[in-house]
């Protein structure tokens, strides 16, 4: 019943390794974010879109990729993973009114 | 340079009292102030907001007290209960519907 779920919810992964997070939202929201979640760091913006095909670079967008390929769908590619990327992955969907609403996050490890 | 500043980074506080955290930002344009509310292995949600017309806004226990002119504002969680132990997001915005998190306080109310 949640609004925006995410999968994995947990991923180990290798130096270079390729990795997908997904994220599904069903809030009807034109925008989705992806953010990764560090301490000390806060939220910080990766990717976003704003709808379907839409993709927009946010504040710390170096070695990811995204794609947006359906109102509800939006994917966060790493294709040559780093321990650096090491974090908790969250994605979010809003509409113009600015509320987030936030999935519940994957916890990605690269070794 | 980080745009959005909070403090203090951990704050502890007893059931019952009142906890302070405070939040800065340095860009004069942002007009919309969301604090979000996170617990141990979920995605953050939204507790309360204001917009800079306004110099406070009430909702429950939570209140939000904001100085445009110091650019400066604070969330104020009265009667606080274990319940409330959580990490506190203050966020910016500037008519858009992209934030700009700050790093967080993390609450624990002891009972």
């Amino acid at each position: 019943e949640a609004a925006v779920t995410q999968s994995p919810r947990n991923k180990v992964t290798v130096t270079g390794g390729n990795v997908t997070l997904s994220c599904r939202q069903t809030n009807s929201h034109n925008y989705m974010y992806w953010y990764r979640q560090d301490t000390g760091h806060g939220l910080r913006l990766i990717h976003y879109s704003y709808g379907a095909g839409n993709l927009q670079i946010g504040d710390v967008p170096d070695g990811y990729k995204a794609t947006r390929t359906t109102q509800e769908d939006f994917f966060l590619l790493l294709e040559l993973a780093s321990p650096s990327q090491t974090s908790l992955y969250f994605c979010a969907s809003s509409d113009s009114t600015g509320e987030q609403f936030f999935g519940p996050g994957t916890r990605l490890t690269v070794l | 340079q980080q745009q959005v500043r909070q403090s203090p980074q951990s704050l502890t506080v007893w059931e019952g009292e009142t906890a302070i955290l405070n939040c800065s930002y340095e860009n004069s344009a942002f007009d919309y102030f969301p604090w979000y509310q996170q617990f141990p292995g979920e995605g953050p949600a939204l507790l309360i907001s204001i917009l800079s017309v306004s110099d406070k806004k009430e909702d429950g226990r939570f209140t939000i007290f904001f100085n445009k002119r110091e650019k400066k504002l604070s969330l104020h969680i009265a009667d606080s209960q274990p319940g409330d132990s959580a990490t506190y997001f203050c966020a910016v915005s500037s008519g858009s519907w992209q934030l700009i998190f700050g790093s967080g306080t993390q609450l624990t109310v002891m009972p």
